[in-house]
């Protein structure tokens, strides 16, 4: 069975600063992994998803990493603004069908102005 | 583009009641998946339908829960009856899948459900 765990549960930044969340998964028989935005009240917006044969996808100012061997992927914010305030949920697609999508609890992020 | 459509956005009855969820997935899109979100669960897949045929039901909890998909551009939800510990947020998404590859999910706003 899929686990997918992030760390941390919750970070607080000044503005400006660049940072790291951070996913892992257990079973690295992935077909791809997907990390998303959830605001307040609202569904979740998809901001990168990595193919199983890529090893980063890179939009604006959001990096993010596969290293499926070691069953991590990372999503590094550069230059973090108040509106990048959110909650970041990393998601894998595996399973026999590629059917199962399986979610992390989130890492809550807030940058001060 | 109008996006994932909900409704209804807000729903609280009474338990034993039957409750019936609806999504309108985006046009095109030949995968649709729903969610349920609780601060105990976090967000787990109740089930994936593929080109309108269930998929992976193996996250529906119980046999309270019947979700069908029509034809393309309509699924439903439903709960019967309905208990109070299905109080949750249901989120539908829908995204294309095919020739080898993926797009992203795009989520519709949710329904926010109270069972008392």
């Amino acid at each position: 069975k899929q686990e997918v765990t992030q760390i941390p549960a919750a970070l607080s930044v000044p503005e400006g600063e660049n940072l790291v969340l951070n996913c892992s998964f257990t079973d690295s028989a992935i077909y791809n992994l997907q990390w998303f935005r959830q605001d307040p009240g609202k569904g979740l917006t998809s901001l990168l998803l990595i193919q199983s044969s890529q090893r980063e996808q890179t939009s604006g100012r959001l990096n993010a990493s596969l290293d499926k061997s070691s069953g991590r992927s990372t999503l590094y914010i550069a230059a973090s603004q108040p509106g990048d305030s959110a909650t970041y949920l990393c998601a894998v697609r595996s399973g026999t069908s590629g059917s199962r999508l399986t979610f992390g609890e989130g890492t809550q992020l807030t940058v001060n102005p | 583009d109008a996006g994932v459509i909900q409704s209804p956005r807000h729903e609280v009855t009474e338990m034993g009641q039957e409750v019936t969820l609806r999504c309108k997935p985006i046009s095109g899109h030949n995968s649709l998946f729903w969610y349920r979100q609780t601060m105990m669960r976090g967000l787990e897949l109740l089930i994936y339908f593929n080109n309108n045929v269930p998929i992976d039901d193996s996250g529906m909890p119980e046999d309270r829960f019947s979700a069908k998909m029509p034809n393309a551009s309509f699924s439903t939800l439903k709960i019967q009856p309905s208990e109070p510990r299905d109080s949750a947020v249901y989120f539908c998404a829908s995204s294309f899948r095919g020739w080898g590859r993926e797009e992203p999910q795009h989520f519709g706003d949710g329904t926010r459900l109270s069972i008392l």
